[in-house]
């Protein structure tokens, strides 16, 4: 079965400082990545999406993706306590489902 | 305002019964998805549609139906079948294409007792 791993933490890192959320993935022909926050009580809301090896940059968010290593990654800069939230990774498999890692937990301390 | 309602948003049953959650979008979106969240977990696969009058099995989807007769409405049949049927429901949608990303309903938080 395909599948997504991530760290279920929690992640705990001060404010101001930078967070590093990571996931592997196990189908090799996922060519779609997507990094969701999602707040305790509600619905993912999409932060990121990358498609090609590299860097992305939006904002406070980069994600990073290597599809030789089957990894892929979301730097959050200047971490702020309304980041806190638990970050889930979802990959587009070939047959055309999107499934999801378990999320990391991630609390910005004050 | 484009977007996906699911409703009720709280439901109660009691074991035994079969119950429909409603999910319905106006993006105009031709995929659908329906996924279950238990505490502390990742999001669950129950059933895919990518168009009308036809769908597909997640990886849970025993105990569970669905239907997709209009393109805008996918909802899910919660059966007796499912033995622990306790749990957040999350509808979502996306354009056709593997680069879509999901747009999300804000829930349905069912309780069987």
């Amino acid at each position: 079965q395909k599948e997504v791993e991530q760290n279920s933490g929690p992640l705990s890192v001060p404010e101001g400082a930078i967070a590093s959320l990571n996931c592997t993935y196990s189908d090799r022909g996922s060519q779609s990545f997507f990094w969701y926050r999602q707040y305790s009580g509600k619905s993912p809301e999409l932060i990121m999406s990358i498609y090609s090896n590299g860097d992305k940059e939006d904002g406070r968010f980069t994600a990073q993706l290597n599809k030789a290593s089957q990894y892929v990654s979301l730097l959050i800069r200047d971490s702020q306590p309304s980041d806190s939230a638990t970050y889930l990774c979802a990959v587009n498999t070939r047959d055309d489902k999107i499934i999801f890692g378990k999320g990391t937990r991630l609390h910005i301390l004050p | 305002d484009g977007g996906i309602t699911q409703s009720p948003k709280y439901l109660f049953r009691k074991e035994g019964q079969n119950v429909t959650l409603s999910c319905e979008q106006n993006l105009n979106h031709d995929a659908m998805y329906w996924y279950r969240q238990d505490p502390g977990q990742g999001l669950r696969l129950i059933y895919y549609s990518q168009i009308v009058n036809d769908f597909q099995k997640g990886d849970i989807a025993e105990g569970y139906s669905v239907s997709r007769e209009k393109k805008e409405s996918f909802p899910l049949t919660v059966t007796s079948a499912q033995k622990n049927p306790t749990a957040f429901y999350l509808c979502a949608s996306s354009s056709s294409g593997m680069d879509s990303p999901l747009h999300f309903g804000n829930g349905t938080r069912l309780t069987v007792t």
